[in-house]
């Protein structure tokens, strides 16, 4: 089975900041990595697919880069409502596709 | 526009089973496989199975292979997580979600999310 780990597991960061948020898998993916946003109390989000495709609607200060085993998740000019937890999943696997643990970003 | 809408909360004492629903609408329920997942309170997402309406092809995690059983209507487009001999440790929200296309890409569509309490 793939292993995702994210980190950090935590995070805070100041309004207008530029957070990165890593997550490494245990064997490569390929590109076969997706970013989802879950504010609580709610479904997750897609943001990005792909490790780089921006999902339509979501502001371009949402970026995601990488390949393989190791992704990141960049969100700059930080605003209060990013304030989530973030996952990203890899879907290589095909019909078992595994999360990470998840990054919570607080902004201050 | 593409909706899951899941069925409401539920309360249930250890032992007893189950049967959560989640209705799609707005696209071809046939054609898109169908995943279940799993949030314990506070934790991370857990992937339990996935289907695909059109043949009811299934496939479990290892992790809950035996435990819960997923199904689909296609005439009501909509499909069901069964779980069944509750424990306490089956408190969670599932969620039901649409894979974009195949069965290796992303969750594009989320349901809104069924919490389930067992509790004696």
């Amino acid at each position: 089975d793939i292993q995702m780990t994210q980190s950090p597991s935590t995070l805070s960061a100041s309004v207008g900041g530029r957070v990165t948020i890593t997550c490494r898998a245990s064997q490569s993916v390929s590109s076969w990595l997706a970013w989802y946003q879950q504010k609580p109390g709610k479904a997750p989000k897609l943001l990005i697919y792909q490790a780089s495709i921006l999902e339509s609607g979501v502001p371009s200060r949402f970026s995601g880069s990488g390949s393989g085993t190791e992704f990141t998740l960049t969100i700059s000019s930080l605003q209060p409502d990013d304030s989530a937890t973030y996952f990203c999943q890899e879907y290589n696997s095909y019909l078992l596709h595994t999360f990470g643990q998840g990054t919570k970003l607080e902004i201050k | 526009d593409v909706q899951l809408v899941q069925s409401g909360a539920e309360a249930n004492k250890p032992g007893e089973s189950l049967k959560i629903s989640c209705k799609g609408s707005g696209y071809n329920f046939d054609t898109y496989w169908i995943a279940w997942l799993r949030q314990m309170p506070g934790k991370g997402l857990e992937w339990v199975g996935v289907i695909y309406p059109r043949d009811s092809d299934t496939t479990y995690s290892p992790s809950f292979e035996g435990l819960v059983t997923i199904s689909a209507d296609r005439s009501s487009n909509t499909a069901h997580l069964r779980l069944g001999a509750l424990k306490a440790s089956d408190t969670a929200i599932y969620y039901c979600a649409r894979l974009n296309a195949g069965g290796s890409s992303h969750i594009d569509y989320w349901g809104q999310g069924t919490l389930v309490t067992v509790s004696s």
